[in-house]
């Protein structure tokens, strides 16, 4: 299987921070790589995919970059409703793993 | 726009089996575009995927669970299913159902709101 690690594991930041999350698989993935932002008691909502492309309706200070085994997620500008868990996803080759998330908090 | 809606037992005996249900609406599980998967969460931890059906009948499960394991197909009421037989307190948690496209990155886009399932006597 492949191992998916995120870092940092939590991070603490203010309204307007940019913040960056990243996510290394333990083999190559080419750009199979997916990211997914996870409210309490919500399900996942995928942000971006195939590395770099953003979703339909997913607002434009999301970005992700990065292919092979280094991938980031950037929140160009931090807004209240970003506080969340983010998780990345392979789906490179079966069984398709999640990283154990990154957890955004308010400073 | 595609809804999914998890049901079943939100309680199940240790070594019995978990059933739920996926119910679609606004698409349909007899296209070929798409994976009809199956995610869980367990209280407080990260996400794990377990396994996905495919209209042509393809399935593809987490070999850790693949044993104990199967996902269908109910066509006729837009449906797919999950059983998990012989569960543990480890099988509890939020179990998700979603859509994944068969191209491009696999990404799942569309996901259900997830039923708690507890496994406990």
């Amino acid at each position: 299987d492949i191992q998916m690690t995120q870092s940092p594991s939590s991070l603490s930041a203010s309204v307007g921070d940019r913040v960056t999350i990243t996510c290394r698989p333990s083999q190559t993935i080419s750009n199979y790589l997916n990211w997914y932002q996870q409210k309490p008691g919500k399900a996942p909502q995928v942000l971006i995919y195939g590395a770099s492309s953003l979703q339909s309706g997913v607002p434009s200070r999301f970005s992700g970059s990065g292919s092979g085994t280094d991938f980031t997620l950037t929140i160009s500008s931090l807004q209240p409703e970003d506080f969340a868990t983010y998780y990345c996803q392979q789906t490179y080759s079966i069984p398709w793993t999640f990283g154990q998330g990154t957890k955004v908090e308010i400073k | 726009q595609v809804q999914l809606q998890e049901s079943g037992p939100g309680l199940v005996k240790p070594s019995e089996t978990l059933s739920l249900t996926c119910t679609v609406s606004g698409g349909s599980v007899s296209s070929g575009h798409y994976y009809w998967s199956w995610i869980r969460q367990p209280p407080g931890k990260g996400l794990e995927w377990i396994g996905y059906i495919h209209y042509s009948g393809t399935t593809t499960y987490i070999p850790s669970l693949k044993s104990r394991l199967t996902i269908s197909l109910d066509t006729s009421k837009n449906q797919f299913s999950l059983k998990l037989s012989s569960v543990t307190a480890a099988d509890t948690a939020v179990y998700y159902c979603a859509r994944a496209s068969v191209s491009g990155s696999y990404h799942l886009a569309y996901w259900g709101q997830g039923t708690l399932v507890t496994v406990s006597s």
